[in-house]
């Protein structure tokens, strides 16, 4: 199985609260995932990646926990601010292209 | 440094027509991929081409062709099209073929 089955579809937070996304993958060979991020109009921009050795990546306020028994991993945005406000995908691959998508999450940050 | 460049920005076709999409790399990535991306949902995997040659291919008819030049810039042509064909097709650099990728933005194909 390819997929990567990403949640929620959308998500409203206020400002400085920390939006949660997560996803699951059934390929046991995906062995990179990374996140990006899309404005409407623009194509998406790689924001962090993680590999399975490690359970936790952080790159300024964003941060990968990843739980390999499970099979899942998530994305938090700490201190999130309303340009933060796009549609999320997670992604795998058993190597760093030929990328399985997830299918989204829109976050919106209210003032 | 200019990033992963894609033309036209916008497109419009009828069915059974043709189209040749373009992208241009960031400058010493020789890897290109494509991707097609459905209104509300997460690109899909078509090609990935590095140093001219098929690295990998998507679950696409093959409608869907590719080709790398020698200056490591890329084509998509899609024949026959259908209204389900209407999409961004996103195009992806990376340094090799197995590093991390970095997305144009993309060209938008409405197909009538």
């Amino acid at each position: 199985q390819q997929q990567v089955k990403q949640s929620p579809q959308s998500l409203i937070v206020q400002k400085g609260g920390i939006p949660i996304i997560n996803c699951a993958y059934e390929n046991t060979a995906f062995d990179y995932f990374p996140w990006y991020q899309q404005f409407p109009g623009k194509g998406p921009a790689l924001l962090i990646a993680i590999r399975p050795d490690v359970s936790e990546k952080k790159e300024g306020r964003f941060t990968i926990s990843f739980n390999k028994s499970a099979k899942q991993f998530s994305l938090h945005i700490m201190d999130s601010q309303p340009g933060d406000s796009a549609t999320y995908f997670c992604a795998a691959s058993n190597t760093a292209s030929k990328l399985t998508f997830g299918t989204g999450t829109r976050l919106q940050v209210t003032l | 440094d200019a990033g992963v460049t894609q033309s036209p920005t916008h497109l419009i076709k009828t069915r059974g027509q043709h189209v040749t999409l373009r992208c241009s790399p960031i400058s010493g990535h020789k890897s290109v991929s494509w991707y097609q991306q459905v209104l509300g949902q997460g690109p899909q995997f078509i090609f990935q081409y590095y140093e001219k040659e098929e690295r990998g291919r998507g679950n696409f008819p093959d409608r869907f062709s590719a080709r790398q030049f020698p200056n490591y810039s890329s084509e998509l042509n899609v024949n026959a099209l259908l209204l389900g064909d209407s999409a961004l097709y996103l195009c992806a650099s990376s340094w090799t073929a197995d590093q991390p990728q970095h997305f144009g933005d993309g060209t938008r194909l409405s197909i009538l």
